[in-house]
């Protein structure tokens, strides 16, 4: 089945820098992919659809200059959160649909923890 | 807008008993719907989808739901728990008009004791 990885699984970063997390689809492409986060036994939070060749859509209430997301190339978007702060610590999943919209394959996860 | 709703954060069930995780949505048109399990510090693993044709959806590890149309519902089954399928479990409906976005509902947790 198609797989979508993510990378790092887990980093820690101190409050002010920036951290890139990375999400690839390993044997399909994806001109669509998704970011959610979650907080401990929480929901997934959509925060934005990456799309590739254009900018990302962000859902109501994500600060698109924090969340910085760049679609590069037909398997890999990456998520760069901005200047962190000790709330931004979350787990960030990724995802990417299968041709038909009828699945979706999810990355697994990276733990960010700002300090 | 879409939406799924899972009633209960926690379900506790005795192994060998059958478990209920319940959900119930509301789309526009027909949806797509489908059941996730997560275990700690890990991502989402697919058990089973719905997306049109029999209203009884077989998946993974033993797992069934029921499409009810007329309910609104989607139900998660599983006839026999094992103490292994403890996890957080989540419905979630896809916008098939929004590139197959996941709306997810928000969780619940199954507690199964031996």
């Amino acid at each position: 089945g198609a797989v979508v990885s993510q990378h790092p699984s887990w980093v820690i970063c101190k409050s002010g820098t920036s951290v890139k997390i990375e999400c690839r689809s390993l044997d399909f492409q994806a001109t669509t992919m998704f970011w959610y986060r979650q907080f401990p036994k929480q929901s997934l939070m959509l925060m934005a659809t990456s799309n590739e060749g254009s900018k990302a859509t962000y859902e109501q209430g994500v600060e698109k200059d924090k969340f910085l997301i760049n679609h590069a190339s037909l398997t890999l978007s990456t998520l760069t959160v901005t200047s962190a702060h000790p709330e931004d610590s979350s787990f960030y999943i990724c995802s990417a649909p299968g041709p038909s919209y009828e699945e979706q394959y999810f990355g697994p996860g990276t733990r960010l923890t700002v300090t | 807008a879409q939406s799924v709703a899972q009633p209960e954060d926690q379900v506790n069930v005795a192994e060998g008993n059958p478990l209920t995780v319940k959900c119930t949505y509301s789309v526009s048109g027909n949806p797509y719907l489908f059941w996730y399990v997560q275990y700690p510090n890990r991502g989402l693993q697919f058990l089973l989808k719905y997306i049109t044709g029999d209203n009884l959806v077989k998946g993974s590890y033993g797992f069934e739901a029921e499409f009810n149309k007329s309910q609104t519902s989607f139900h998660l089954k599983k006839p026999s728990a094992l103490v292994s399928d403890s996890a957080l479990y989540f419905c979630a409906v896809s916008d098939r008009n929004q590139g197959g976005k996941l709306i997810f509902g928000q969780g619940t947790e199954l507690s199964v004791k031996p």
